[in-house]
């Protein structure tokens, strides 16, 4: 089954800018879809088609996707940014869906 | 708006059933394959198995961790999608969220999640 790596934890201060990566063999010719967990409640999608945002998603919330390395770019971060964020795929050979581990962004 | 309800959690000894159930609304049903994930304690997403729309065959696919144990349904005319869990285990302890995706790609809309406990 294909594998996404993500970092366990990204700590950024407010205002500044956050990088989230997900590694994966060639993952630049795939889609990926990153979603947001806050403590107690359901993923939220912010990412699809790696660069696509869902209505009412902020703009501060960005995709890139190359190679072997899928990028979550929250520009401007907020304290209420402070969250899991999870890449995930559709594997097409293994017909199911892939998580990666997630990541816990702080907000220091 | 589009509302994904789960429902049919609790507490179950190891070795006995429970049935989830997740109850759709304001999105077409019939065209979304329905998936379930769950997610034990301080843990990632885990996939746990989907059921394809009608259109596409209604057939399941499962995680190996559950294949033989678990089985998913879909009832379109009441838009629900159940999850069965046969012989459950200690490690299936887990929040069981219901999804739907319709690309066969990403999830737009989830429940909020109901909480299985497998314990003696």
């Amino acid at each position: 089954s294909y594998v996404l790596t993500q970092p366990p934890s990204v700590s950024v201060a407010p205002g500044k800018t956050a990088t989230i990566t997900c590694g994966g063999n060639s993952i630049g010719s795939k889609s990926v879809h990153w979603y947001q967990q806050k403590p107690g409640q359901a993923p939220v999608l912010v990412i699809f088609y790696d660069t696509d945002r869902p209505s009412g998603i902020p703009e501060r919330f960005s995709g890139s996707n190359s190679g072997n390395t899928a990028t979550l770019t929250i520009s401007r971060v907020e304290a209420g940014d402070e969250a899991d964020y999870y890449c995930q795929l559709w594997d097409s050979y293994s017909d199911h869906p892939v998580f990666g581990g997630g990541t816990k962004l702080t907000v220091l | 708006e589009v509302q994904l309800v789960e429902s049919g959690g609790g507490l179950v000894k190891p070795g006995r059933s429970l049935r989830l159930s997740c109850t759709a609304s304001g999105f077409t049903f019939g065209d979304y394959a329905m998936t379930w994930f769950r997610q034990a304690p301080g843990k990632g997403l885990e996939w746990v198995g989907f059921i394809r729309s009608k259109a596409y065959g209604g057939t399941t696919e499962y995680a190996a961790s559950v294949k033989g144990r678990f089985t998913i349904s879909r009832d379109d005319s009441k838009t629900i999608a159940y999850l069965q869990m046969n012989s459950l285990k200690t490690e299936d302890t887990a929040v069981y969220y219901c999804t739907g995706t319709y690309s066969y790609s990403h999830f737009d809309y989830w429940g909020q999640g109901t909480l299985v406990t497998v314990s003696s």
